[in-house]
């Protein structure tokens, strides 16, 4: 069984641009979620996304934003880029049943965000 | 407390040693606690699911003990590995949906 699947693994960007990243989720997970790692950081959360709709949010500016499509891969669009969005940005699937809550997380190898 | 901590930051021991760490969240509106190992290059791995007061659960050398009404989590290793080292993530599932991790304990295991 195929596993969290992220692309691409490395970018670098420049001040203003924007930037999409993508998650594969493992086959028959329903659930996507996006995590942002910076140093001194936990792992923030930023989103959640089941069947192709916003199910969580997390407090970060409206320049993050997500979307899901039909076959459950996810995608991050980031819109005029900081300095400060440099960071490893990691996703996770799970089934995102009824108790959710109880459902183990499986992670992606991330991608690595440069910002210059 | 309103966010998940924990302790220590960082943990250096001999290989054999035995090892805890703590983790610390909101005892009000409990879910569930998630332990979560990353080792360096690699993605995080869940290593327990923990929902009811009580609980514990065993992976090997490593297990976890929970305490929802005062809102904590035990880890403990025996006989820590090198192999061991990584960093241990908590996350506390809350009731609005989000699972909140910690920023984690980094252990290093020496030969």
């Amino acid at each position: 069984k195929a596993g969290v699947t992220q692309t691409p693994r490395y970018l670098i960007k420049t001040r203003g641009q924007q930037v999409t990243l993508s998650c594969s989720p493992i086959s028959g997970h329903r659930s996507v979620s996006w995590y942002q790692q910076t140093p001194g950081q936990g792992l923030q959360f930023l989103f959640e996304y089941f069947s192709e709709t916003q199910r969580n949010k997390g407090n970060f500016p409206g320049r993050f934003s997500g979307r899901q499509f039909s076959n459950s891969r996810s995608e991050m669009n980031v819109s005029t880029l900081e300095l400060g969005d440099s960071a490893l940005y990691l996703c996770a699937s799970s089934l995102g049943g009824a108790t959710k809550w109880n459902e183990k997380l499986f992670f992606g190898s991330g991608t690595q965000l440069s910002v210059l | 407390i309103l966010n998940v901590e924990q302790s220590p930051q960082s943990l250096h021991v001999q290989e054999g040693d035995s090892t805890n760490f703590t983790c610390s969240f909101p005892s009000s509106n409990f879910y569930a606690l998630h332990w979560y190992r990353w080792e360096t290059a690699k993605s995080p791995e869940a290593l327990f699911v923990m929902t009811l007061n009580g609980d514990e659960k065993k992976k090997g050398r490593i297990s976890a003990t929970l305490n929802t009404k005062e809102g904590y989590s035990y880890l403990y290793i025996k006989g820590s590995q090198p192999e061991d080292s990584a960093t241990y993530l908590c996350a506390f599932y809350n009731q609005g949906g989000k699972l909140i991790f910690g920023q984690g304990t980094e252990l290093s295991v020496k030969p």
